[in-house]
């Protein structure tokens, strides 16, 4: 089955420590993206990716980067220049827009990693 | 700006009961609208959206929305509820696009629902 995958599902950091989050898609989606989840606040974009080798800030970049070497593939490193990196991570995808409406595809999301500090 | 609002933090219904979760927009030129569901620690599954067309947008699991042009709204609703229907409900805007045209997605701060049996 299609899908995406995120890996851990838990992960604890240390003080000082990046972190990376694992996001694998087989859906042969062109655009991926990653949310930070916070109890009460709903989703706030991190970063986003249209293409490979292409990404962009969202709205709460700072402390978080991402590459994009590959078009299954998503990573994002929670680095230590995060001061409060404790929430619920969430990776999503969807089809290209090249060609097509824009805007009215559905992003598919993973089951999420769970980040605390230790 | 593009926003979306969900006025109720929880909305707790009877096994069997119909279901409302409320949703209002707020956007510039025709709205992109989409409804999702999250279960405890997992991700989000899309539900339903409205794009254009029939007012009455039928989705996943029983579930179906109105959209409302009027009172910019997109109420998703259930005519009857059931236990397992019990999980945090998101509502979703299509917003500003991408500088390589793909949007934003502007979600609501959800909304959970208690059914009770």
């Amino acid at each position: 089955d299609g899908g995406i995958t995120q890996s851990p599902k838990y992960l604890f950091r240390k003080e000082g420590q990046n972190v990376t989050l694992s996001c694998e898609q087989n859906l042969n989606h062109d655009a991926m993206y990653w949310y930070r989840q916070d109890p009460g606040q709903g989703l706030r974009l991190i970063y986003y990716s249209q293409i490979v080798n292409d990404f962009q800030k969202g709205d709460i970049a700072e402390g978080y980067s991402v590459s994009r070497e590959k078009k299954e593939s998503f990573p994002l490193t929670v680095t230590s220049a995060q001061k409060n990196p404790t929430a619920f991570y969430l990776c999503a995808s969807s089809i290209g827009a090249r060609g097509n409406s824009v805007g009215n595809q559905p992003q598919h999301f993973g089951d999420g990693t769970r980040l605390s500090i230790l | 700006a593009q926003s979306v609002a969900q006025p109720e933090d929880q909305v707790n219904v009877a096994e069997g009961n119909p279901l409302t979760v409320k949703c209002t927009y707020s956007v510039s030129g025709n709205p992109y609208l989409f409804w999702y569901v999250q279960y405890p620690n997992r991700g989000l599954q899309f539900l339903l959206k409205y794009i254009t067309g029939d007012n009455l947008v039928k989705g996943s699991y029983g579930f179906e929305a109105e959209f409302n042009k009027s009172q910019t709204s997109f109420h998703l609703k259930k005519p009857s509820a059931l236990v397992s229907d019990s999980a945090l409900y998101f509502c979703a805007v299509r917003g500003p696009m991408f500088s390589g045209g793909y949007n934003k997605l502007i979600f609501g701060a959800g909304t959970r629902l208690a059914v009770h049996p």
